[in-house]
């Protein structure tokens, strides 16, 4: 079965601090992973996907297979960066994908 | 291009009445997903479809919930018979899958709360 684990609920740090949003996985075939973003009174919405290797507002996130995990990090936080961070893996092999989630963080930059 | 839309945002349903909760897609996308996210958790899968087709049911409750997406209209997920347990947020999400990708990016919409006295 497939599942997605981000072992914290929150993260509380202050502008200008790095962040890592933990998130691990359990999958038996070729992972494909993601983070979606949903900040306050927006819908949830794509961040990064790690197939394109991209560094979108600042955030990156590797795919480590040894360790199966897909951490999200940004070097230094900002205040918009607050949000709901959703990491998520798509266990489909054929065309037809679903998303498995995890629970989420909540993401806190304070001034 | 609107997005995803769904309605109603709130329902509220006495224990036991029906409830139906509406979603159209993104202009051209043709597959729909529907999530669960109940207090505390995750959002969790129920079904994927596409055009008169239900392609993926296998985190849809075996007894009082169904889904639809005809050939017009919007999909439809349908709850009979309410429980307070199925109080929840429910997300629709849509995609265009591309031939070079094999995952389509989904799409959510804004949900649609469900509460259940």
């Amino acid at each position: 079965a497939q599942r997605v684990t981000q072992p914290e609920k929150l993260l509380s740090v202050f502008k200008g601090a790095p962040v890592e949003l933990k998130c691990n996985y359990s999958y038996s075939g070729s992972p494909e992973l993601f983070w979606y973003v949903q900040y306050s009174r927006q819908r949830l919405q794509l961040l990064l996907r790690h197939i394109s290797r991209e560094s979108i507002k600042g955030f990156t996130a590797d795919l480590n297979k040894g360790e199966t995990s897909f951490h999200l990090k940004k070097p230094f936080a900002q205040e918009e960066d607050s949000a709901m961070y959703y990491c998520a893996l798509d266990s489909n092999t054929g065309a037809n994908s679903k998303l498995t989630f995890g629970k989420g963080i909540t993401l806190s930059v304070r001034p | 291009n609107a997005g995803v839309m769904q309605n109603p945002r709130h329902l509220v349903r006495r224990r036991g009445q029906e409830a139906r909760l509406r979603c159209s897609p993104m202009k051209g996308h043709s597959h729909v997903y529907w999530y669960r996210q109940l207090p505390e958790e995750g959002l969790k899968f129920m079904v994927y479809l596409q055009k008169e087709n239900i392609i993926d049911e296998s985190g849809m409750p075996k007894e009082r919930f169904s889904a639809e997406f005809p050939k017009e209209g919007p999909s439809i997920l349908r709850i009979q018979q309410v429980v307070r347990g199925d109080s929840a947020a429910y997300f629709c999400a849509s995609s265009q899958i591309r031939r070079t990708s094999r995952t389509g990016e989904l799409f959510f919409g804004e949900g649609s709360r469900l509460t259940v006295l």
